[in-house]
């Protein structure tokens, strides 16, 4: 149950897009369509903004969009904003009814 | 609304044990897997583990295997974490999470659409 890959940190300035990478195996990311996507605000609960990939719940803006092409997943904001700013945590599913998350981004809009 | 608010946390020794519960509302209870994911001080996540809707299931993370005991009773809303041995690296904040999909059997494993505020737990001597 190794944790999956983020970059530390991301940032970027307001109206731009970004784009962040969550690197996984062939155990999890690769095997599976069930990579979901938290944001989480400093002092508060993760938020699901992105599940099953490239799906997004009631209330989550379109600016948020996710892919997967083998053992990667991404996660790309476009039309940067001040409240973007927040740590966002891929998650895959793999297998047994085990999930394995990242380590976590860092985005800044600057 | 949908809710989740977690208690039970708090300040205890290495090789003590606490017991956390989870109270839901706003959904029904008894359809829906219930996870527990933690994050460490300044870290990332890790979930930690997962009971079906009948409790018939429960899976765990590596981690915490064999000294952590999840439960549920679906009658008060409520699901439970006993925790067992604890270590200094359980310290962390844990959330207990929903999971997205309604089961009709086992665990259907989506993703976490509903986080309540979490509990600190801090195992320290």
């Amino acid at each position: 149950q190794s944790a999956l890959t983020q970059p530390a940190s991301v940032s970027g300035s307001p109206g731009q897009s970004i784009t962040i990478s969550c690197t996984g195996t062939s155990s999890d990311v690769g095997s599976y369509n069930l990579v979901s996507w938290y944001q989480q605000h400093p002092g508060k609960a993760p938020k699901l903004i992105i599940y099953e990939v490239s799906k997004r719940p009631s209330g989550i803006s379109n600016r948020f969009s996710g892919s997967k092409s083998g053992n990667m997943a991404s996660l790309t904001i476009s039309g940067l904003q001040a409240e973007d700013e927040a740590d966002y945590y891929c998650c895959s599913y793999a297998g047994s009814s085990i999930w394995v998350f990242g380590g976590g981004t860092k985005v800044t809009v600057l | 609304q949908v809710q989740l608010v977690e208690s039970g946390g708090g300040v205890v020794q290495p090789g003590r044990s606490l017991r956390l519960s989870c109270a839901a509302s706003g959904f029904t209870f008894s359809s829906y897997a219930l996870h527990w994911v933690r994050q460490a001080p300044g870290k990332g996540l890790e979930w930690v583990a997962v009971i079906s809707y009948d409790e018939r299931y429960k899976y765990y993370a590596d981690s915490v295997r064999g000294r952590f005991t999840l439960s549920r009773d679906n009658s008060r809303n409520m699901v439970y974490v006993e925790m067992n041995s604890l270590r200094p690296e359980d310290t962390a904040i844990y959330y207990c999470a929903k999971e997205r999909i309604r089961a009709t059997f086992g665990v259907v494993n989506d993703a976490f659409d509903i986080w309540g505020q979490g509990t600190m737990v801090t195992v320290s001597s």
